[in-house]
């Protein structure tokens, strides 16, 4: 079972440029988060989305843009890289949208921008 | 403010034993929902056990059990017969619904054969 696949799993970017994170998940899921994870802190929400065409604001959205044109595809954009956003970055999707049920998470992709 | 702490970043335990990983929160709802979550060197985070505030009685997975304190807003993880796959960082993590999952800053567990 593939679960949630997120593409690529590392990126050295040099600042300024821009790139893509695809998320994709093969289980029907209609909610879909971006996380990042940096040294010293749990996770937190970049945006999210509830179904296909919707995106939302999560904890710390600044700097990144969000796409969900297909149920299955959530994609998280950097338009112009800085330093700050080196980090790993979890794509997740659940069932549930309250957050009380079950996040499947895939596997990480780490972001390195110098 | 929602808030997750897990105070030990490091712990080991020998294989076969028994270890005992903490977690408190802070929050003024009285419905919520509590989440271990392993995530191994692989990376991929997976959901260990899963307390409702509701629910007195402790929530436990085989060897991964719970002690659910409310009133302490205490929420620790006891993982028995401990593996070396156990080897891995844990999350506390709470939800009110609504609200976003928080996630506190980790405890990396070390099994040591």
């Amino acid at each position: 079972n593939a679960g949630v696949t997120q593409t690529p799993k590392f990126r050295v970017l040099k600042t300024g440029q821009s790139m893509t994170l695809l998320c994709a998940q093969d289980m029907n899921h209609e909610y879909m988060y971006w996380y990042r994870q940096d040294p010293g802190m749990g996770l937190r929400l970049i945006h999210y989305s509830v179904g296909e065409g919707t995106t939302a604001k999560g904890e710390v959205p600044d700097g990144y843009n969000v796409s969900r044109l297909k149920k299955q595809n959530f994609l998280l954009g950097l338009e112009s890289a800085a330093p700050s956003q080196t980090s790993v970055y979890f794509c997740a999707s659940s069932y549930d949208r309250t957050y009380t049920g079950e996040l499947f998470f895939g596997e990480g992709s780490r972001l390195t921008v110098l | 403010a929602q808030t997750v702490t897990q105070s030990q970043p490091e712990m080991s335990v020998q294989e076969a034993e028994t270890v005992t990983l903490s977690c408190t929160y802070d929050t003024s709802e009285n419905n919520y929902y509590l989440f271990w979550y392993k995530q191994p060197p692989s990376r991929q985070m997976i959901l260990v056990i899963r307390q409702e505030a509701y629910k007195q009685q402790n929530a436990t997975e085989n060897r991964f059990s719970v002690n659910f304190q409310k009133a302490a807003k205490s929420f620790s993880l006891k993982i028995s017969d401990s593996q070396l796959g156990d080897t891995a960082m844990y999350f506390c993590a709470f939800a009110t619904g609504a609200n976003n999952l928080f996630f506190g800053t980790g405890t990396r567990l070390t099994v040591i054969p």
